[in-house]
């Protein structure tokens, strides 16, 4: 079963708009990390943001985790059309012999030129 | 490195056939996971290895599903004997054991039963 759900499923803006997308888990975490896909391709990592972080920033990137409410959300500012492409959440889940990683259903964001 | 890599790259299968999809993790990586994406289920964890040990394998489907991780650097994904709504994408990613690492993922193998 997936441990995050992500809010809305698709999302359409302008480039040079900015594009917001929320990710909500269900049990305690290690850190909350969210993954770029193009069509066809494999994850990219994007950012990492660990259990005791409230928020961080890389690049054009913002991301808020909110532990007490068990939901994270990634904000890219200045979108480019290459910015189109699914981004997921994953969550880090510290299990009795190792650390598993399970994703949510992503968000599709297309940027128009 | 040349990140992670896996083979075949697609495979199209009979019904019945078996299936053996490849991954060679991230050299030094400790942590290896195999995923199926589908557009109805998303990216589902199949089952994660630590030190080539299998950890988690509550998402395997069935039993017709088995994983192995023979040494460090190769990872089988097995479907005996295959269906096809096995179809999919499977993706296999690699990371180190310490806490809080991102996860390398290999291009995918585009999986077609008919």
């Amino acid at each position: 079963s997936q441990q995050g759900e992500e809010d809305p499923q698709a999302l359409s803006i302008q480039e040079g708009e900015n594009a917001t997308m929320n990710c909500s888990y269900k049990t305690s975490i290690n850190n909350l990390q969210w993954y770029r896909q193009n069509s066809g391709r494999g994850l990219v990592h994007l950012i990492l943001i660990r259990s005791n972080e409230r928020e961080k920033h890389s690049g054009r990137l913002r991301v808020t985790l909110d532990t007490s409410k068990k939901s994270s959300s990634l904000l890219i500012t200045a979108s480019r059309a290459a910015d189109t492409a699914s981004y997921f959440c994953a969550t880090d889940v510290q299990e009795a012999a190792g650390n598993k990683l399970t994703f949510g259903g992503g968000t599709r964001v297309l940027v128009k030129p | 490195d040349a990140g992670v890599i896996q083979s075949p790259r697609h495979e199209v299968t009979e019904m019945g056939q078996e299936v053996t999809l490849r991954c060679k993790p991230i050299s030094g990586h400790d942590y290896l996971f195999w995923y199926r994406q589908t557009m109805m289920r998303g990216l589902e964890l199949l089952i994660y290895f630590n030190n080539n040990v299998p950890i988690d394998d509550s998402g395997m489907p069935e039993d017709r599903f088995s994983a192995k991780m023979p040494n460090a650097s190769f990872s089988t994904l097995k479907i005996q004997p295959s269906e096809p709504r096995d179809s999919a994408v499977y993706f296999c990613a690699s990371s180190y054991t310490s806490w809080g690492t991102e996860a390398f993922f290999g291009q995918g193998t585009r999986l077609t039963v008919v």
